[in-house]
């Protein structure tokens, strides 16, 4: 059965780097057949998809992050993390790890999310 | 960016109605459209993915259509637990972006 297991502080400083790491059991990182995705929720944006991680390791990060934002991978533990620099208060919201189905692009499963408040 | 427009943003059902919701994208996105269910604390759950496939597990009373930019999300039935909150999600290219939401109330 598969899990995404997120960990990661709840509160950061403003200015400061969010580190998020999700742990995947029940499957491979390295699979062919998945992306592994972060995804942020806030009450008025709403969904917004923060950036995608290959099954090569390649990445695809949203432009709206302005170069902010770095996914990595270790796959020693099978796990994938976000690192979100420079945060504001605009940066609270709900964190989400999720995996994404090749080739048809759907969440099939996510973590259970962090709320991260951006506050001094 | 593509946008999705979701709408209503909130719809008013009585258990054992028929309800669709509908998402319209910007320009086209082909199949590439999913669409989720969010139960308040917790994170979004695939109902429908490329359009029309239900997922596993999923009940049947959960439909979706549409093709190109129109696409809509169909509950037969509506049962007590479907009140809760549905989005649009295209994963045609990114940024993957997704609807604003559609909360389900109880009439």
């Amino acid at each position: 059965q598969l899990q995404l297991q997120q960990s990661g502080p709840g509160l950061v400083k403003p200015s400061e780097t969010l580190s998020l790491t999700c742990n995947v059991s029940g499957d491979s990182i390295s699979g062919g057949r998945f992306y592994w995705d972060w995804i942020r929720q806030t009450p008025g944006k709403g969904l917004e998809w923060i950036g995608s991680l290959t099954y090569g390791g390649a990445t695809a990060y949203n432009p709206s992050l302005k170069g902010r934002v770095t996914i990595s991978v270790d796959t020693s533990t099978n796990q994938f993390s976000l690192k979100l620099t420079s945060l504001s208060a605009t940066d609270t919201a709900i964190y989400y790890c999720a995996r994404l189905v090749l080739w048809t692009y759907q969440y099939d499963s996510w973590g259970q999310g962090t709320l991260v408040t951006v506050s001094s | 960016d593509i946008q999705m427009t979701q709408s209503p943003s909130s719809l008013s059902a009585s258990v054992g109605d028929r309800v669709t919701i509908t998402c319209r994208a910007s320009e086209t996105i082909s199949n590439y459209l999913n669409w989720y269910q969010q139960r308040p604390g917790k994170a979004p759950k695939l109902l429908i993915y490329a359009v029309s496939s239900l997922q596993s597990g999923v009940p049947s009373r959960f439909s979706g259509s549409g093709s190109g930019t129109e696409f809509a999300l169909t509950i037969s039935n509506v049962q007590p637990e479907d009140f809760v909150t549905y989005y649009c999600h295209q994963s045609y290219t990114t940024p993957y972006t997704f609807g604003h939401g559609t909360r389900l109330e109880i009439k």
